[in-house]
């Protein structure tokens, strides 16, 4: 079955420094990813979608210089979190799709991000 | 604009008991898709169903099952006999054809207790 592998886990980081979130589909090509948030007891915000080659497509609210998003490859998505602050901690998580059946079903384990 | 409600914050079960999870949603689209997740605490979203817009059967999974009434706008997930293991925190979510506007519920919190 369709796999993604989120890396790293958890990280921890200090305060203004960069974190990159790393999203691979293991044994498919994902035309389309999907980055969500989750801050702790609470539902997942949909943060952008990003089609391979194309320019991400952001949610409102969502500040697209500090959350940069690059889906150069039908494998490969990544979330980079510019100059982190306490506020950003949180879990993010991607989903992936190849086409139509499957979208909604695959999602990567999660990135517990701790900004300190 | 979509919108997914979960009125049921926390549930707390005993083990074997039937529990039934409850899913209202909005939506001006005529062609969406349903889903049900569950979130143990390790954080990872298992899927556990997709239902579409056009398909109003009921589905039955071992010791789940979905109803899914559009006239009610409601898309319920029911767990028979429940277990310990089925603790974790039930997401329901909307998306419109292409999935790019998935919306998500506030999420159950089941707690199955021995």
């Amino acid at each position: 079955g369709a796999v993604v592998s989120q890396h790293p886990s958890w990280v921890i980081c200090k305060s203004g420094t960069s974190v990159k979130i790393e999203c691979r589909s293991l044994d498919f090509q994902a035309t389309t990813m999907f980055w969500y948030r989750q801050f702790p007891k609470q539902s997942l915000m949909l943060m952008a979608t990003s089609n391979e080659g194309s320019k991400a497509t952001y949610e409102q609210g969502v500040e697209k210089d500090k959350f940069l998003i690059n889906h150069a490859s039908l494998t490969l998505s990544t979330l980079t979190v510019t100059s982190a602050h306490p506020e950003d901690s949180s879990f993010y998580i991607c989903s992936a799709s190849g086409g139509w059946d499957g979208l909604g079903k695959t999602f990567g384990s999660g990135t517990r991000l701790t900004v300190v | 604009a979509q919108k997914v409600t979960q009125a049921q914050t926390e549930i707390s079960v005993v083990e074997k008991e039937d529990v039934t999870l409850d899913c209202v949603y909005e939506t001006r689209d005529t062609t969406y898709y349903l889903f049900w997740y569950k979130q143990p605490p390790s954080g990872e979203l298992v899927f556990l169903i997709r239902r579409n817009s056009f398909d109003e059967q009921n589905e039955i999974s071992g010791r789940y099952s979905w109803n899914f009434q559009k006239s009610t706008s409601s898309f319920n997930f029911t767990i028979t006999a429940s277990q310990v293991v089925d603790s974790a925190v039930y997401f329901c979510a909307l998306s419109g054809y292409n999935n790019n506007d998935m919306r998500f519920g506030a999420g159950t919190r089941l707690t199955v207790k021995p």
